[in-house]
C-alpha cells in the first residue's frame, strides 16, 4: 500500500525567504515522487518528479526535490519565494508502473510580501 | 492538442437528481483517471481506465457512481440519486500507460458539483 503525508497543512514564508514544503511517502515498491501545484480556480499542474537516476530533480519555477530513500522523504524547495509561488502544492507518489497514485492533503503557501 | 478537457466546469443540482460529467483526455493518452477533491484534501481516487477498460475502481466509488470509456476515447462519470456529500471537485486527468509511460498525470480544470 502506498500513502503520502505532508507535514503542514499551511506554510507562511516571507517573499525572499527559503521555501521548504515537508513529505514523506511508504511505499513497498520503488516509487515514482511527484509535486503538483495548484494555483485558485486552476487544474494541477506538474511542478517535478522523481522516477529513476538523479535524486535531485529540478522542476519548474525554481522549485527542486531531493528523493531520499532512507528516510522516505522527497521534500520540495525552492531558494528565495516570490509572491507567484503562493499556491496549493500536492505531493503524489505512484508505484513505478504508474497504475495508480496517491495524493497529499496538500500545503498551502503564503508568501508574505 | 490543448490538453485535458472537462464538462461542464460547474454543475449545481437537488438532492437525488442525476449528473453526469465528461473528461476529453490527451489524444494519444491510453490511461484516463478520475478523482474527487474536497475543500482542503488532496485528490481521492476513484477510478481508471487503460483505453475502454476500467482496471481499477476505489472503494470511494458507490454504487451510484458509474463510470465508463466507451471508445477509449471520450470518458464519462455518472452519480445517480446525488447527495449532499456528493458535492465536491470531479478532476479528471490522463497518461501515457505502459512501455511509453512517463509517469505523469496531467490533469483538467475539473468539474464542481453543488448538491443542494
Amino acid at each position: 500500500a502506498q500513502s503520502v503525508t505532508q507535514l503542514g497543512s499551511h506554510v507562511s514564508v516571507s517573499e525572499g525567504a527559503l521555501v521548504l514544503l515537508r513529505c514523506n511517502y511508504s511505499s513497498s515498491v520503488p516509487p515514482y515522487l511527484f509535486w503538483y501545484v495548484q494555483y485558485p480556480n486552476q487544474g494541477l499542474q506538474l511542478l517535478l518528479k522523481y522516477t529513476t537516476g538523479a535524486t535531485l530533480v529540478k522542476g519548474i519555477n525554481g522549485f527542486e526535490a531531493e528523493f531520499k530513500k532512507s528516510e522516505t522523504s522527497f521534500h520540495l524547495t525552492k531558494p528565495s519565494a516570490h509572491m507567484s509561488d503562493a499556491a496549493e502544492y500536492f505531493c503524489a507518489v505512484s508505484e513505478n508502473t504508474g497504475n495508480q497514485f496517491y495524493f497529499g492533503t496538500g500545503t498551502s503557501l503564503t508568501v508574505i510580501p | 492538442d490543448t490538453g485535458v478537457s472537462q464538462n461542464p466546469r460547474h454543475k449545481i443540482t437537488k438532492r437525488g437528481q442525476n449528473v453526469t460529467f465528461r473528461c476529453d483526455p490527451i489524444s494519444e493518452h491510453n490511461r484516463l483517471y478520475w478523482y474527487r477533491q474536497t475543500l482542503g484534501q488532496g485528490p481521492e481516487f476513484l477510478t481508471y481506465f487503460q483505453n475502454e477498460a476500467q482496471l481499477e475502481k476505489s472503494r470511494l466509488l458507490s454504487d451510484r457512481f458509474s463510470a465508463e470509456r466507451p471508445k477509449g476515447s471520450f470518458s464519462t462519470l455518472e452519480i445517480q440519486r446525488t447527495e449532499q456529500g456528493d458535492s465536491a471537485m470531479y478532476l479528471c486527468a490522463s497518461s501515457l500507460g505502459g512501455y511509453a509511460n512517463t509517469g505523469e498525470l496531467f490533469f483538467g480544470e475539473g468539474s464542481r458539483l453543488t448538491v443542494l
